[in-house]
């Protein structure tokens, strides 16, 4: 079963202009939710994190948003750069013996157009 | 090193066959772990090591799966009796240790192993 639902496969967006990504999640016990950012032939780098306490985070151009009632969370990049042009996956992990294992849904691939 | 490195880079073999995947991770990182990304698919979790504790090995899909770490630093991920189904490419991920604490968890990957079995 897919507990982290990515269900944009892509998305195209001019430069300048906000990119928002989503990421859906069912299991319960996800108190930890993180994005990654993964560029061809390299490995996956981390961009942002959230914790369940709080509902919002901001790191410069980008912002996580957490809906915990929905189980949604979602990456605002404003504004978009062509530079930002990637696959971007959510995360999340559960506090316990399961903390050190995240997963991961299937991956956005944002494409930032000039 | 600066970051996490793994090798081989790309690893084509035959169906039938063991392989082995190494990995390095960032030092001082006293959490280690495995992942894969099939063809299309997102990364999938397969065990991790955190200092000596035992291993989290509830991901590894069969028992032709196994992963040691030794000395606390670097690790290597054997397949045995390769399947074409094992075509992946395999990541690694080292953090400074699994806890309470949010930056904890922060997870820094290798550029991967593209595996090919054929």
């Amino acid at each position: 079963d897919q507990q982290v639902k990515q269900n944009s496969p892509s998305l195209s967006v001019q430069e300048g202009r906000i990119s928002i990504l989503n990421c859906d999640y069912t299991n319960s016990m996800f108190d930890y939710f993180l994005w990654y950012k993964k560029y061809p032939a390299e490995g996956p780098t981390f961009l942002i994190s959230i914790s369940s306490i709080k509902d919002k985070n901001e790191d410069g151009r980008f912002t996580v948003f957490l809906n915990k009632s929905a189980k949604h969370l979602s990456l605002h990049i404003v504004p978009s750069q062509p530079g930002d042009s990637a696959v971007y996956f959510c995360a999340a992990s559960a506090r316990g013996t399961s903390y050190g294992k995240l997963t991961f849904g299937q991956g956005t691939i944002l494409t930032v157009h000039p | 090193g600066a970051g996490v490195s793994q090798s081989p880079s790309n690893k084509v073999t035959e169906k039938g066959k063991d392989v082995e995947l190494r990995c390095d991770p960032i030092s001082g990182h006293t959490a280690l772990y495995w992942y894969r990304q099939s063809l299309g698919q997102g990364l999938e979790f397969l065990i991790y090591f955190q200092g000596n504790s035992a291993p989290d090995k509830s991901g590894l899909p069969s028992d032709r799966f196994s992963a040691e770490r030794t000395g606390g630093s670097v690790s290597t991920l054997t397949i045995q009796r390769t399947q074409q189904e094992d075509s992946a490419v395999y990541l690694c991920a080292s953090s400074l240790g699994v806890a309470a604490y949010i930056d904890y968890n922060e997870q820094f990957f290798g550029p991967g192993t593209r595996l090919t079995v054929l």
